[in-house]
């Protein structure tokens, strides 16, 4: 068990490209939900999947993000046109049970130029 | 929509003493669970401790532990013996019982320890 494993750890992009960020949960954890933070703030919860259902998504995520966990494993998650504000780091966290606290990734730090 | 507020945006403390930082929260839920977690500059977030609402008895974790205050919706955490290893971004997080699955945090708090 290497824990919560999220690439890339750093991802610097131009305003108007896509980019996809990958999340690899503890294996046995069925739970796996994904995080934004920006600066001075907490995390704010952006979506969840149970398996590979997507169970609750945010309304922070937009049209533009899409998220998804192909036979209950890994996850991405995908943001098309990035924008300035997009800018954050993106924190995957895996659980197995709902009385249990999250295991977090090391996230990913986007920076949009 | 439940919120967390951390009323200490930063606090400090000397080696080997006490601090306790607040977390205050609002809900309508009855059952809910409860965590702090800790997050070391540039590291990742690790949980330090967790209550369950229904449980009157207050959690505890080693060197740290928690006054859960249900009726005033209150939940601070208390660093005994603080060590130099503490100093980070701790975080309250409020997760109901049923229904939504999300943690919802608050802003943290930036705790430093002076050696």
């Amino acid at each position: 068990d290497t824990g919560v494993s999220q690439n890339p750890r750093h991802k610097i992009t131009k305003r108007g490209q896509n980019v996809t960020f990958r999340c690899d949960p503890i294996s046995e954890h069925n739970r796996l939900y994904w995080y934004r933070q920006t600066l001075g703030q907490g995390p704010e919860f952006l979506t969840y999947f149970q398996n590979e259902a997507q169970l609750e998504k945010s309304r922070l995520l937009s049209d533009r993000f899409s998220a998804e966990r192909p036979k209950g494993s890994f996850s991405t998650l995908e943001i098309q046109r990035t924008e300035q504000g997009d800018s954050a780091m993106y924190l995957c966290a895996s659980s197995l049970r709902l009385s249990y606290g999250y295991t977090f990734g090391s996230g990913t730090r986007l920076t949009v130029v | 929509a439940q919120t967390v507020t951390q009323s200490q945006p930063e606090m400090s403390v000397q080696e080997a003493e006490t601090v306790t930082l607040s977390c205050t929260y609002d809900t309508s839920e009855s059952d809910y669970y409860l965590f702090w977690y800790k997050q070391p500059p540039s590291r990742q977030m690790i949980l330090v401790i967790r209550q369950e609402a229904y449980k009157q008895q207050n959690a505890t974790e080693n060197r740290f532990s928690v006054n859960f205050q249900k009726a005033a919706k209150s939940f601070s955490l208390k660093i005994s013996d603080s060590q130099l290893g503490d100093a980070a971004m701790y975080f309250c997080a409020y997760r109901s019982a049923g229904g939504s699955e999300k943690l919802v945090f608050g802003k943290g708090t930036k705790l430093t320890v002076n050696p």
